[in-house]
């Protein structure tokens, strides 16, 4: 089955500092992944999606990922930091296999601490 | 546009009961609504897909009957978690697909769900 491995579970950055949260998946053929951030109590919120139109991909509040299909990879990252960044953030995909019932696969998630 | 609501966002009732969770995508029909929970401090894990007018696919080790969906429109899926017991206690997420929204799951606020 399709994963996601996300690599440490609290990362703490300053403000102001870049942000490096990592995500690896498991496949031999491109998935589609995404990067979701959480706030305490609350749903999820789509940051940015990749679907092989492009291997640099750009999404809200100041993130992108670089999809590397050789490191298995989709980290996400942000130049400088925010205290509002401070969130879970969840890479999840969608596996070739499950592209027809279209249904999420959620890595373990990584904790954002911004330190003022 | 694409918003998904829940409703409630919080429930406390006493073991044995039954609760009713509603998802509803407000301004777009969602052929497809995905139920999900997510335990204190962890990842979301699919519990199962609803299709409106069919029955739904649950994720192996969910027990149907004891979480039962329905999703009789395009704009509304409900999850009844019946007999409840403490180890129900978590919060529950849902998310719909749109028709042309392709991959791109919504998420609803989800819904913290407390069996006394």
């Amino acid at each position: 089955a399709q994963s996601v491995t996300q690599l440490g579970s609290h990362v703490s950055v300053s403000e102001g500092a870049l942000v490096l949260l990592r995500c690896n998946y498991s496949s031999s053929v491109p998935p589609y992944l995404f990067w979701y951030v959480q706030y305490p109590n609350q749903g999820l919120q789509l940051l940015l999606k990749y679907t092989s139109a492009a291997t640099l991909v750009k999404g809200i509040n100041g993130f992108e990922a670089e999809f590397k299909k050789s490191e298995t990879s989709f980290h996400l990252t942000k130049p400088s930091a925010h205290m509002s960044d401070a969130a879970e953030y969840f890479c999840a995909v969608i596996g070739a296999a499950d592209t027809g019932r279209r249904a999420l696969t959620f890595g373990s998630g990584t904790r954002l601490q911004v330190q003022p | 546009g694409a918003v998904v609501s829940q409703h409630p966002s919080r429930v406390i009732c006493k073991s044995g009961t039954s609760v009713k969770i509603e998802c509803r995508s407000l301004d777009f029909q969602a052929t497809t609504m995905f139920w999900y929970r997510q335990f204190p401090k962890q990842s979301l894990m699919l519990m199962a897909t609803s299709n409106e007018g069919s029955k739904a696919t649950y994720e192996q080790g969910v027990e149907k009957d004891k979480f039962l969906i329905n999703h009789a429109s395009l704009t509304l899926s409900t999850l009844t978690v019946t007999s409840a017991h403490p180890e129900d206690s978590s919060f529950y997420i849902c998310s719909a697909l749109g028709v042309s929204s392709y991959n791109e799951q919504f998420f609803g606020p989800g819904t913290r769900l407390t069996v006394l």
